[in-house]
């Protein structure tokens, strides 16, 4: 059973056309999390939302917002892609926030983006 | 903000070797979680240590939490193909866990 799901799994877009990334959950976690990963370097956290609650890492760009309409569903926004934004983007769950112990995260398969 | 260090970086085994990974901190971690990422593939978490000097085994997996809490290990012993992939640690940072660079490790038939 699908926990995490990412739609869609590869994701073709120009540089500087806006493009949104979903991800949805079906595990009725508070904490939805955003990751950028780029080859061979670990997942970079962009942001999360704990519940309705935006929490955005100090060096995420401008270009990178999110929304969350509800407690199944986020959105990744990127507003102007560059060539440096192709990646692959992780979304990610927990019940409570990653650093309380015990708490472990639960990754969707993760969206690839091609910057053209 | 606060990293820590894994070694090494790439590992290439033969099936059947033993393999081991380190996670190292400057600072002392409340917690560690590990997670396996196969190529094309997302992490996947594999177990949290909590106490100093825990030792926690899956199978062929042996997982240690350092007596100070800076450091950590993840042991494979006879690996197998299916073990490829990277291996992240991961550590509270604030709210949230911070992954370490990982270990890339193939494994030759």
């Amino acid at each position: 059973d699908a926990m995490v799901i990412q739609n869609p799994r590869y994701q073709v877009t120009q540089f500087g056309k806006p493009v949104t990334l979903s991800c949805s959950q079906t595990l009725n976690h508070n904490v939805m999390y955003w990751y950028q990963q780029k080859s061979s370097q670990a997942p970079k956290l962009l942001f999360h939302y704990y519940d309705k609650d935006f929490n955005n890492e100090a060096d995420t760009p401008d270009n990178f917002q999110s929304r969350r309409p509800n407690t199944s569903f986020c959105f990744l926004d990127i507003r102007s892609p560059g060539l440096g934004d192709a990646a692959m983007y992780l979304c990610a769950t927990s019940r409570q926030t990653s650093g309380r112990s015990g708490e472990t995260q639960y990754f969707g398969p993760g969206t690839r983006l091609l910057v053209l | 903000g606060q990293q820590v260090m894994q070694i090494p970086q790439y590992q290439h085994v033969q099936e059947g070797e033993d393999f081991t990974t380190y996670c190292n901190s400057s600072t002392t971690l409340s917690n560690i979680q590990w997670y396996k990422q196969r190529p094309g593939g997302h992490p996947v978490f594999l177990i949290q240590l909590v106490k100093s000097g825990e030792v926690k085994k899956q199978k062929r997996l042996t997982f240690q939490f350092g007596e100070a809490k800076k450091n950590s290990s993840l042991h494979i012993t006879a690996t197998q193909t299916t073990d490829v992939g990277t291996y992240f640690c991961a550590h509270p940072y604030g709210q949230n866990f911070v992954f370490g660079p990982g270990t890339r490790l193939s494994v030759l038939p």
